[in-house]
Formats: structure tokens, C-alpha cells, sequence
């Protein structure tokens, strides 16, 4: 697609249910990351995919947290049993590899645990 | 791991001035990104630097990428109201690692 595309854009959710947020990245890139961001703060590093594996997983903040990524496109992030300190935005950004290449990021998910 | 400290955290802006924020780290990148973001949208991005050394303009908007590699700067000239938001740096080797970020404001 023209830009890395996530839904919902916004999501609420009761406290212990489960939710999944989906990143549609830019087409052809194969580097994929998660971030986190809580109101008025700055990136939070959940999961780095290159391909479909994730060389670094180290962000993810509890065992309550996944993320898979398949055919090296579409990545899914999963929040089990959500509590409410996991309210915050979720950020999707991609990128061709390599470590002279640019990342762009989508619009992001809103997530509130009521 | 690596961490990029990011300065100033917030500053505020009179629309005419010039706006300096800067970015170091003890790890060496190979990539410096400067992005901002708008409330409500994700980060959008400004200015990408490759090369120790490199000087790069976009606009009202200059950055330098450090030549030991470990820090970056962005210069804002002329601000103007629409300047205002969340300026976050990133250094890339392989992952990308950001700053905390800079939040501009207008001065009332």
C-alpha cells in the first residue's frame, strides 16, 4: 500500500478482555516495528520483525503481550487479559532492511481498557 | 542497550525564532532520523541523514549528522506557529532506537 496502514484506529476494551492490533506495512518492506506511546510521552520499543522473525522481542513488557507477523507483511499485535496501564498508542512503523533506510510509521492504534 | 538522549525536553517558541534540539548518544549509528509528531497522528518523518558529517536541509529545517557518529542536532529557523508538536530523533544500525522526544510550544 502507499503508507503502513493500522486498524482499528481506535479500540476500548474491558479490563481482562483480549485485543488484537493489526500494522499493514508499506509493500516490499521487510523490517516491521511496534512501539508504544502513553499520553504525552515518548516511544516505548516493543518488537522488531525482519521477515517474519523477530530478532528482538526485548520491549515486549510482559508475558500478556505477542506479536506474529506473516508471508513478511501484515503484523499482528496481541494484548491478553489487557489491564488499564496498557491504555496508550500503538505504533506501527516499517522499512526496507539495512541500516541506511528510512522508517515510516502508520497512524497508530488508540487503545483504552475501561 | 542503546538509548538516545534527547535535549532540550520542551522548550517554547515565538514565532520568528530559531529552535536548536539535539540528540547523543554512546552508541555509533549509522542512520539519524528526526521525526514529528502531530497530536493524534504518528510520526512523520523530516530529515534523513547517512553519512558522519552530513549536512542535510528540508525547508525551514537543517540537521547534521555528527561526525563521531554518536549525535545529531536539528535546526529550526524562522519558526511559525505550525511548528508546534513532538520532535523525536531515532538512530538506526540495525533496530531503530529513539529519543525521548522535544515538545514544542508557543509562547503566550
Amino acid at each position: 500500500g502507499a503508507g503502513v496502514s493500522q486498524s482499528p484506529s481506535n479500540k476500548v476494551t474491558e479490563k481482562g478482555k483480549d485485543v488484537e492490533l493489526r500494522c499493514d506495512p508499506i509493500s516490499g518492506h521487510t523490517a516491521l516495528y511496534w512501539y508504544r506511546q502513553s499520553l504525552g510521552q515518548g516511544l516505548e520499543f516493543l518488537i522488531y520483525f525482519q521477515g517474519n522473525s523477530a530478532p528482538d522481542k526485548s520491549g515486549l513488557p510482559s508475558d500478556r503481550f505477542s506479536a506474529e507477523r506473516t508471508g513478511g507483511s501484515v503484523s499482528t499485535l496481541t494484548i491478553q487479559r489487557t489491564q488499564q496501564e496498557d491504555s496508550a498508542v500503538y505504533l506501527c512503523a516499517s522499512s526496507f532492511e539495512g541500516a541506511n533506510t528510512e522508517a515510516f510509521f502508520g497512524q497508530g492504534t488508540r487503545l483504552t481498557v475501561v | 542497550g542503546q538509548q538516545l538522549n534527547q535535549s532540550p525536553q520542551s522548550m517554547f517558541i515565538q514565532e520568528g525564532e530559531d529552535v536548536s534540539m539535539n540528540c547523543t548518544s554512546s552508541s555509533i549509528f549509522n542512520t539519524w532520523l528526526w521525526y514529528k509528531q502531530d497530536p493524534g497522528e504518528g510520526p512523520v518523518l523530516l530529515i534523513a541523514l547517512y553519512k558522519a558529517g552530513e549536512l542535510t536541509s528540508n525547508g525551514r529545517l537543517t540537521a547534521q549528522f555528527g561526525i563521531t557518529r554518536k549525535d545529531s542536532f536539528l535546526n529550526i529557523s524562522a519558526s511559525i506557529p505550525s511548528d508546534v508538536g513532538i520532535y523525536f530523533c531515532a538512530g538506526r544500525t540495525g533496530g531503530l532506537v529513539f529519543g525521548a522526544g522535544t515538545i514544542l510550544r508557543v509562547k503566550s
